[in-house]
């Protein structure tokens, strides 16, 4: 089975551009959770759903950040406008179930911001 | 307040010692799961453990062990015979059933072995 699948891999953008980060879940996974991790701050939760439905977003930054799930198989984090401390290691991760088992985690967007 | 905390922050050891990395968590909830994670150099994470609060028997995997006690909230991991290999950020982690599928990590511990 394919696992948690990421793109992209790398992104390089200027201060200011819109970056869009996409995440597909594991087939039958039906939570879904957005990590940042920075040397500074380690790995932070952004966001997670389950269901799709948003549940805890308060570790998303600020307004500039937005995740959305419109189905069970995709997933989007957007940064608009980005900047250089938003420059980081993007994961997304997902598991089956509610509270039990392990997450299962993507290889990561790493964004750098000029 | 931390409901994980690895209070090693780097640890270094040479080939072939045995080391433990050390995790504390806190919980009111009685049923919870425990989880360890690796972070090698390239950067993904990569699963290792799943415990729950009911089954507090020890677990041995090849080199790696692991040491679940309740009484001090503590889920210790040992490499024995450690290797170049094992260089890594170790990540340990908690999930409480009742708390709508949050998960927590700890700060993690990076490990280098040296040859």
């Amino acid at each position: 089975d394919a696992g948690v699948i990421q793109s992209p891999r790398h992104e390089v953008t200027e201060m200011g551009q819109e970056v869009t980060l996409r995440c597909k879940p594991i087939s039958g996974h039906n939570s879904l959770f957005w990590y940042r991790q920075t040397m500074m701050r380690g790995l932070e939760l952004l966001i997670y759903f389950n269901n799709n439905v948003p549940i805890d977003d308060s570790g998303m930054p600020e307004d500039r950040f937005s995740a959305k799930m419109p189905n069970a198989s995709f997933s989007t984090l957007k940064i608009q406008p980005s900047e250089p401390r938003d420059s980081a290691v993007y994961f997304c991760a997902s598991r089956a179930g509610m509270n039990t088992g392990e997450l299962f985690f993507g290889e990561g967007s790493r964004l750098t911001v000029l | 307040a931390q409901k994980v905390t690895q209070a090693q922050t780097e640890i270094s050891v040479v080939e072939k010692e045995d080391v433990t990395l050390d995790c504390v968590y806190e919980t009111r909830d009685t049923t919870y799961y425990l989880f360890w994670y690796k972070q090698p150099p390239s950067g993904e994470l990569v699963f290792l453990i799943r415990r729950n609060s009911f089954d507090e028997q020890n677990e041995i995997s090849g080199r790696y062990s692991w040491n679940f006690q309740k009484s001090t909230s503590s889920f210790n991991f040992t490499i024995t015979a450690s290797q170049v290999v094992d260089s890594a950020v170790y990540f340990c982690a908690l999930s409480e059933a009742g708390a709508g599928n949050q998960f927590y990590f700890g700060t993690g511990t990076s490990l280098t072995v040296i040859p």
